[in-house]
């Protein structure tokens, strides 16, 4: 499609609980990057994927966080045994060549996570 | 990728131009300055990006000084749907990842 999807838009979980988050990124585009927002202006860089392969996971939290973007199949962002601090939106984007060196990002709607 | 400082809130008038500042003292010469908005809680917007050359598109215009150390993001005839925070960042034109700073709120008044 034409647009970043994200589902669900929003999503609450209890302390301890898992939660995942899915994007399907703009068709033909084959970088996409997860990025977190806890309080209104505060972006966080979280990991981005080329196709399938992890290309930067430099912002993952490494014990509780994992993604994956499998071929044919929306990307995934999953959150083991949440904590409060998990509370944020959750935006994902994505992005191709497009000639001239330009790598805009174009991001979805995000994914607004609540734990309770 | 080179730091980014932006004035924290800013007025404009509807119907009137919007000149955002950016300074970016440090930036390299292979970064770009890129803009990006996020109305309300929605995802981030891409506006304009460039390297060193004035560029304009349906959106926007970006100036950037002749020696690069900073830019002004120009919205020609500002509407209340404007009203929004303005992210300027500087990056390595690659697929590296977005690092957003904290902004300025623009707020577009009757």
């Amino acid at each position: 499609g034409e647009e970043v999807a994200q589902t669900p838009k929003h999503l609450v979980r209890g302390e301890g609980q898992k939660a995942k988050l899915y994007c399907a990124p703009i068709k033909g585009h084959s970088y996409v990057f997860w990025y977190q927002q806890v309080l209104k202006n505060e972006f966080k860089f979280l990991i981005s994927f080329q196709n399938e392969n992890v290309f930067d996971e430099t912002g993952m939290p490494k014990e509780r966080f994992s993604a994956k973007c499998l071929p044919n199949s929306p990307c995934s962002l999953e959150i083991q045994a949440t904590k409060l601090e998990d509370s944020a939106v959750y935006f994902c984007a994505s992005s191709q060549f497009r000639g001239q060196g330009a790598y805009e990002q174009y991001f979805g709607p995000g994914t607004r996570l609540t734990v309770t | 990728d080179a730091k980014t400082t932006q004035p924290p809130s800013m007025d404009c008038a509807e119907g009137r131009a919007a000149n955002l500042p950016c300074n970016h003292s440090t930036i390299s010469g292979n970064e770009y300055v890129y803009w990006y908005r996020q109305i309300h809680s929605q995802g981030p917007q891409y506006i304009i990006h460039g390297l060193k050359n004035n560029e304009t598109n349906e959106m926007a215009s970006l100036i950037i000084t002749e020696d690069r150390k900073s830019s002004t993001l120009i919205l020609p005839h500002a509407t209340l749907r404007d009203t929004a925070v303005y992210y300027c960042i500087v990056r390595v034109d690659t697929a590296s990842k977005l690092t957003f700073g904290t902004g300025t709120r623009l707020q577009v008044t009757l």
